[in-house]
C-alpha cells in the first residue's frame, strides 16, 4: 500500500519569504498522480498544484512551485514570497494513475503560519 | 457553478441515532467518494463509488454505509452513530477524464456524543 509522509507537523515563514514544505511517499507504482492541497480555517480542501509522475518538469503554478524527485521519491512544496493568506494546513496526497478506484493517500499535513 | 453540495455543514447528535450526511454534485461526474479527516491522521477514504449503483469500501468502512441511486447523489449513512465517529467528513467526485484532481465538498462536521 501507497504512504505518504509529511515530516514537519508544524512550519512558520515570515511573510514575503520562501518556504519549502517536504513531503515523501512510498510506491511500487512507475506512473502516478501527486497532489498538494491547501485547507484554510474555513476547512475547504483546496488544490494547489499538481504533478504527473510522467512528466520530469516540475510543476509551477504562481508563487506555487513543487520540487519532484522520482527517484527520491520526494515532493516538496515551495511557496515564494508568502502572504498571510497562505495560512493553512497542507496536505500531500498520492494517487495511482490507473485502477478502478481513484483514491487519494494523503500525509497528515502541516500547519503553516504566516507571520506579519 | 461547478461543486459539490454536503448536508449539513455541521451536526451535533447523540450516540446510536440513525443520521444521514448527504452529498450533491452538479457536475456529471461518475466517481464519488466519502473521506473523513481526524487530527494527525490526515484524510481517509471510507466509501467510493465507480458509478450508478456501483460502491465499495475505502479504508475505513466500519460503521458507515452508502448508496448511489443516482449519478448526482452519493450520501453517506451513519445506521448507529458511535463517538469515535465525530470527525470532519468530505465528498468528493471525479470526472471521467482523468485529470486526477478530485473535487472536494465544503465538509461536514459531525459530532457524537
Amino acid at each position: 500500500a501507497q504512504t505518504v509522509t509529511q515530516s514537519q507537523p508544524e512550519m512558520s515563514v515570515q511573510e514575503a519569504e520562501t518556504v519549502t514544505l517536504s513531503c515523501t511517499y512510498d510506491t511500487s507504482e512507475s506512473d502516478y498522480y501527486l497532489f498538494w492541497y491547501k485547507q484554510p480555517p474555513s476547512r475547504q480542501m483546496i488544490l494547489v498544484i499538481r504533478q504527473e509522475a510522467y512528466k520530469q518538469q516540475n510543476a509551477t503554478e504562481n508563487r506555487f512551485s513543487v520540487n519532484f524527485q522520482k527517484a527520491a521519491k520526494s515532493f516538496s512544496l515551495k511557496i515564494s514570497d508568502s502572504q498571510l493568506g497562505d495560512a493553512a494546513m497542507y496536505f500531500c496526497a498520492y494517487r495511482n494513475s490507473g485502477g478502478s478506484n481513484y483514491k487519494l493517500t494523503f500525509g497528515k499535513g502541516t500547519l503553516l503560519t504566516v507571520n506579519p | 457553478e461547478a461543486q459539490v453540495t454536503q448536508n449539513p455543514r455541521y451536526l451535533i447528535t447523540v450516540t446510536g441515532k440513525k443520521l444521514t450526511v448527504t452529498c450533491s454534485q452538479n457536475m456529471n461526474h461518475e466517481y464519488m467518494s466519502w473521506y473523513r479527516q481526524d487530527p494527525g491522521l490526515g484524510l481517509r477514504q471510507i466509501y467510493y463509488s465507480m458509478n450508478v449503483e456501483v460502491t465499495d469500501k475505502g479504508d475505513v468502512p466500519e460503521g458507515y454505509k452508502v448508496s448511489r441511486k443516482e449519478k448526482r447523489n452519493f450520501p453517506l449513512i451513519l445506521e448507529s452513530p458511535s463517538p469515535n465517529q465525530t470527525s470532519l467528513y468530505f465528498c468528493a467526485s471525479r470526472p471521467a477524464d482523468d485529470t486526477g484532481e478530485l473535487f472536494f465538498g465544503e465538509g461536514s462536521r459531525l459530532t457524537v456524543l
